[in-house]
């Protein structure tokens, strides 16, 4: 089983939509939780990062984690074309032999439509 | 603020050439340094981490290395490439001095291996 499974999509939505992206994990050790967000043929931009369980709020972003599920999300509020792209979540552990390794998963591809 | 940098953009190698990749940081000190390879569909692979000059942790490949001559410089190599190293080769930092283990990545190099 990997560390880190995400849905690779493709997802595609409506301009406006609200987009929920997904991922589980199974190391009970991560704390820390990231969202990426990666254009065609550039490298990933950091675009969320939370600390252990919660809600945080960006703008039209909000990422979830559920440390009990072991299942974040990453919600996207009136989506907009300019959101199409590939989105990683990617997690750390802060004790152990994993310390400041982060775990990606595949990444869900999302085009948004007008 | 910090930039990181990576050079060059894209590449097109004959099997059995040598590789050197280099990645630089700027506006930090003493940051943790990583490459990571993204092949279509599968996903971020850690290839190799640096948490200071001269000291280099190895994932995964047999072909390449990873040098840290500088405080913020990065270099990737290979003697003779393979098809196989074909991918895309994401240089990124990280500064988790205060426990946050969030990584900023380079524009990447798109490498075709012929």
């Amino acid at each position: 089983q990997k560390e880190v499974e995400q849905d690779p999509g493709p997802l595609s939505v409506p301009e406006g939509a609200i987009v929920s992206l997904n991922c589980t994990y199974s190391n009970s050790a991560f704390q820390y939780f990231m969202w990426y967000r990666q254009y065609s043929r550039k490298g990933p931009e950091l675009l969320m990062y939370t600390y252990s369980s919660g809600n945080k709020e960006d703008g039209r972003f909000t990422a979830q984690v559920d440390k009990s599920s072991k299942y974040i999300s990453l919600f996207i509020r009136d989506s907009q074309p300019s959101d199409s792209a590939t989105y990683l979540c990617a997690m750390s552990a802060t004790r152990g032999s994993t310390l400041g390794r982060l775990y990606f998963g595949r990444g869900t591809q999302l085009t948004v439509w007008p | 603020s910090q930039t990181i940098h990576q050079w060059p953009a894209t590449l097109v190698q004959p099997v059995g050439s040598p590789l050197s990749l280099e990645c630089t940081v700027e506006g930090t000190s003493n940051p943790n340094l990583y490459w990571y390879r993204q092949a279509a569909g599968r996903g971020l692979q850690l290839l190799f981490y640096s948490v200071g000059i001269g000291q280099i942790s190895s994932e995964v490949p047999q072909n390449l290395s990873a040098s840290r001559p500088q405080d913020r410089q990065f270099i990737l190599s290979s003697k003779k490439l393979l098809l196989s190293d074909s991918g895309f080769y994401l240089c990124a930092w990280s500064g988790d001095r205060s426990g946050r283990y969030e990584q900023y990545f380079g524009p990447g190099t798109r490498l075709t291996v012929t």
